[in-house]
């Protein structure tokens, strides 16, 4: 069974960096057949997609976010994990990290962790 | 307009049949899909690809999709289907992901 959790900081000062891990069991990131995404969910709002750890292929964020995320990994542990840099209030929500793949005729994402609250506030 | 369109709210009465709508430019050439997500809980996949349901997820849960707009079905709604549901697609350009805005689905 594919397990994902999410650790990190829950609350972080406004202008500074968000740093969340993912820890995998039941999978290993590197194996290729998935890729491995960070995702959030402001409150009330729609989900977002951040960006993407792939393996075999091209890592991609969200060009919305793209000049402040890096997602990087850490194969001895089996982790991801997603830095977000110059945070603002706009970015308190619930992050989740979730394992997905994409194919010409199917694609989605069938792991998710629980999620973890993230909140920016001085 | 690479955006998902859903309506915010749909109801539908115990073991009837509902169907629950995504518009976007990029359902022409990419399919959706589908995550039900209940209070406090993660999103769980609950259909995606042309004609595909995740192991465990019950039956009365069918997708379609037509031109610019992908479709859930729910035949026979239970209590325990009362949720959220959230649609995913490709967007238009480049690698990057989008999804609907959600649709709450209450059972009555």
């Amino acid at each position: 069974q594919v397990q994902l959790q999410e650790s990190g900081p829950g609350l972080v000062k406004p202008s500074q960096t968000l740093s969340l891990t993912c820890t995998v069991s039941g999978d290993s990131i590197t194996s290729g057949s998935y890729y491995w995404s960070w995702i959030r969910q402001p409150a009330g709002k729609r989900l977002e997609w951040i960006g993407r750890f792939y393996p075999r292929g091209k890592d991609s964020y969200n060009p919305s976010l793209n000049t402040r995320v890096t997602i990087s990994v850490d194969t001895s542990k089996n982790q991801f994990s997603l830095k977000l840099s110059s945070v603002t209030a706009a970015d308190t929500a619930v992050y989740y990290c979730a394992r997905g793949w994409d194919y010409y005729d199917s694609s989605g994402f069938d792991y998710w962790g629980q999620g973890t609250l993230v909140t920016v506030s001085s | 307009s690479s955006e998902l369109t859903q309506d915010p709210a749909v109801s539908v009465a115990l073991g009837q049949t509902v169907r629950i709508t995504c518009q976007g430019d990029s359902l022409r050439n990419y399919y959706a899909s589908w995550y039900q997500q209940k209070p406090g809980q993660a999103p769980l996949l609950v259909f995606y690809g042309k004609n595909n349901r995740p192991s465990g997820i019950p039956d009365r849960f069918s997708g379609s999709s037509s031109g610019n707009t992908a479709s859930l079905t729910i035949t026979g709604a239970q209590a325990e289907d009362e949720a959220e549901y959230h649609c995913k697609s490709r967007a238009g350009s480049g690698y990057h992901l989008v999804f609907g805005g959600g649709t709450k689905l209450s059972v009555l």
